[in-house]
């Protein structure tokens, strides 16, 4: 039972590159999140999706693109990272039965 | 703007004790209220959660205390030990579908043999 995994879980780029993040999920939880998580911030939400082909924004999606065209995969995207993109991005899911948001063990994203 | 204040940032708690960290919100349409227990290198994971419609939850060495009228809620953790060392983060969500969640700014806490 794999849950909830994340790749690359380390990963050093450039300003200007685009970079994406892999979310992947085995329950087949309808709802799948991303998060950054700051010091001094706790985690923010970026974008959310509550089924395949449907995605909304959070508190901070700026800078980021999302889709989801699999109910197990939720990818995150920045399009062209800044240095104010290193942070550790967590992506969680949960069915629409409960409240319960289970999470990713975390991607490191440093942007040079 | 931080939708859930949380304190202190750290604490330093002796084996046994009881360790205390307190929340805060100001939207009173917030009605599920968590709190995610993270390891270091590992992702946050759910601890407890409360409904504004009870005052007290207890789950072995875990309570929340909920004071709605204050907008206030506190997680203790009694007979605190050193495998409690963590950072704990609290939350808060409406009722919605995805009840994304508003998180609170974390407390590192250390519990000393």
């Amino acid at each position: 039972d794999a849950g909830i995994t994340q790749s690359p879980r380390y990963k050093i780029t450039e300003t200007g590159r685009q970079v994406t993040l892999m979310c992947h999920q085995t329950w087949s939880h309808s709802y799948m999140f991303w998060y950054r998580q700051d010091l001094g911030h706790g985690l923010r939400l970026i974008y959310y999706s509550a089924a395949a082909d449907i995605t909304d924004k959070g508190e901070v999606p700026d800078g980021y693109v999302v889709s989801r065209s699999k109910t197990e995969n939720f990818p995150l995207t920045l399009e062209s990272a800044t240095r104010s993109q290193t942070s550790v991005y967590f992506c969680a899911s949960k069915t629409i039965f409960t409240d319960t948001q289970y999470f990713g063990p975390g991607t490191r994203l440093t942007v040079l | 703007q931080q939708q859930v204040k949380q304190s202190p940032q750290s604490l330093i708690v002796q084996k046994g004790g009881i360790s205390i960290i307190n929340c805060a919100y100001e939207n009173t349409a917030f009605d599920y209220f968590p709190w995610y227990q993270q390891f270091p290198g590992k992702g946050p994971a759910l601890l407890i959660a409360i409904r504004p419609d009870v005052s007290e939850k207890k789950e072995g060495r875990f309570t929340i205390s909920f004071n709605k009228s204050a907008k206030q809620f506190s997680l203790h953790i009694m007979d605190s030990q050193p495998g409690d060392s963590a950072t704990y983060f609290c939350a808060a969500s409406l009722w919605t579908g995805a009840n994304n969640l508003f998180f609170g700014t974390g407390t590192r806490l250390t519990v000393i043999p």
